[in-house]
């Protein structure tokens, strides 16, 4: 079984932090990918990486940047928080197959509350 | 970024009924997938379809992959009270690194004993 692991399950910070979340995968995956998902939004991509040290830009990457140093660590970075970055954050993982990429699995969220 | 429809927000059912949800796309997607999130966790793959027409099963859930490509379906039989949470549908038409999914805003299915 896939297990995508996020270091935290509840995370509280103050307003101006550098805040670190940490997501690891044990299926040598090559694509990670964070979301936040809040109420009446969706899941909305954040930032993704289909390799060790690449990463594009998803749908909403103001105020947060990402880091892929080994392939199985993929970790969302916010530099200054603030109160509208409050969410569940979801980090997820997928391999490349022939025509395609494999479906996404993903960890179990970190709900993260900017104070 | 672009959403994919899924309607209504809300559903309420009795024990032991059946439920249908889909979803639609003014996109065309290579592959379907439906997720089901629990209260407090991250969501979990329920069903994959790659393949227009395909019909997949697993357990009490049957999803199809619509001909037009622009739509799924997911059906819940006989359903239970752990069927509970939100159930996500997600689209993608990868090439290479274009490898993005597109997700509804899902669905919370709410079953009364």
């Amino acid at each position: 079984d896939v297990k995508v692991t996020q270091s935290s399950r509840y995370l509280v910070k103050r307003t101006g932090e550098k805040v670190f979340l940490e997501c690891v995968q044990d299926m040598d995956h090559e694509n990670m990918f964070w979301y936040r998902q809040d109420p009446g939004l969706g899941l909305r991509l954040i930032y993704f990486s289909y390799d060790v040290k690449m990463k594009e830009k998803g749908d909403i990457p103001e105020g947060y940047s990402v880091s892929r140093e080994k392939k199985e660590r993929f970790s969302l970075i916010l530099e200054s928080a603030s109160t509208n970055q409050t969410s569940m954050y979801l980090c997820a993982s997928s391999f490349w197959r022939i025509y395609n990429q494999s479906p996404q699995h993903f960890g179990d969220g970190t709900r993260l509350s900017i104070l | 970024g672009q959403q994919l429809n899924q309607s209504p927000q809300s559903m309420f059912i009795q024990e032991g009924e059946d439920v249908s949800m889909n979803c639609t796309s003014s996109s065309i997607f290579n592959t379907w997938l439906w997720y089901k999130q629990d209260p407090g966790e991250g969501p979990v793959l329920l069903i994959a379809l790659y393949k227009a027409g395909e019909l997949t099963s697993n357990g009490r859930l049957t999803a199809q992959f619509g001909i037009t490509r622009k739509d799924s379906f997911l059906n819940i039989s006989a359903s239970i009270p752990s069927d509970v949470g939100i159930y996500f549908c997600a689209g993608q038409f990868s090439t290479g690194a274009n490898s993005k999914l597109t997700f509804g805003k899902g669905i919370t299915l709410s079953v009364r004993p």
